[in-house]
């Protein structure tokens, strides 16, 4: 079974910074592409971030690039990432997805996480 | 920037009603196009991919169809269990979502 387990949402300050993380289980987690998707308090869906099945390439959405930083650790079976700068905008539940396509970048998800709320506040 | 547009933002119908949920694209993104559920409290759950292929263990009544910028959800009959937020999400371009269609009961 599939599992993803999202953890290290806070309250943080404004320009304060903050490292998610992942937890996956049930797959063979280094064929895969990973992504970040998050969803503000009552909106809609945001793609976040993601990064290929090696680690080799990553891209951001225009509203974290710079600031956020996504990464991986295949032989720990888990994903990351890193926000610096934190805007009060970026308050909002933060999942981690699964890649549909094995070694491929396809950008649909078919295992989310739980999520991990991340707050920006002072 | 693709921008996905769903309508309409609410649509109320019985248990037994066929539903329809329209996503309409700023731009063409030929049929790379995927519908997710959500539950309030849950996860999105991926229902079709590449606008008409329905994911692993999604139930038949669920059917997408269209190409290029209009797409359509259908969900044949109504289940109790179908209620909920319904987004549209293209991977043409980046990767965009829609700002969702919430099925309610009538």
């Amino acid at each position: 079974e599939v599992q993803l387990v999202e953890s290290g949402g806070v309250v943080v300050q404004p320009g304060g910074s903050l490292r998610l993380s992942c937890a996956a289980s049930g797959f063979t987690f280094d064929d895969y592409t990973m992504h970040w998707v998050r969803q503000a308090p009552g909106k809609g869906l945001e793609w976040v971030s993601l990064i290929s099945w090696d680690g080799g390439s990553t891209y951001y959405a225009d509203s974290v690039k710079g600031r956020f930083t996504i990464s991986r650790d295949n032989s720990k079976n888990s994903l990351y990432l890193q926000m610096n700068s934190l805007r009060t905008e970026d308050t909002a539940l933060y999942y981690c997805a699964k890649d549909m396509e094995q070694q491929l970048v396809g950008y649909y998800f078919d295992y989310w996480g739980q999520g991990t709320l991340v707050t920006v506040s002072s | 920037e693709i921008v996905l547009t769903q309508s309409p933002a609410t649509l109320s119908l019985s248990p037994g009603e066929r539903a329809t949920l329209s996503c309409r694209a700023s731009q063409s993104v030929s049929s790379y196009l995927a519908w997710y559920q959500q539950k309030p409290g849950q996860a999105p759950r991926l229902l079709i991919y590449d606008a008409s292929n329905r994911a692993t263990g999604i139930p038949a009544r669920f059917s997408g169809s269209g190409s290029g910028t209009d797409f359509t959800l259908t969900i044949s009959s109504l289940e109790p269990e179908d209620f909920a937020v319904y987004y549209c999400q293209q991977r043409s371009n980046s990767d965009t979502f829609g700002q969702g269609t919430k099925l309610e009961i009538k």
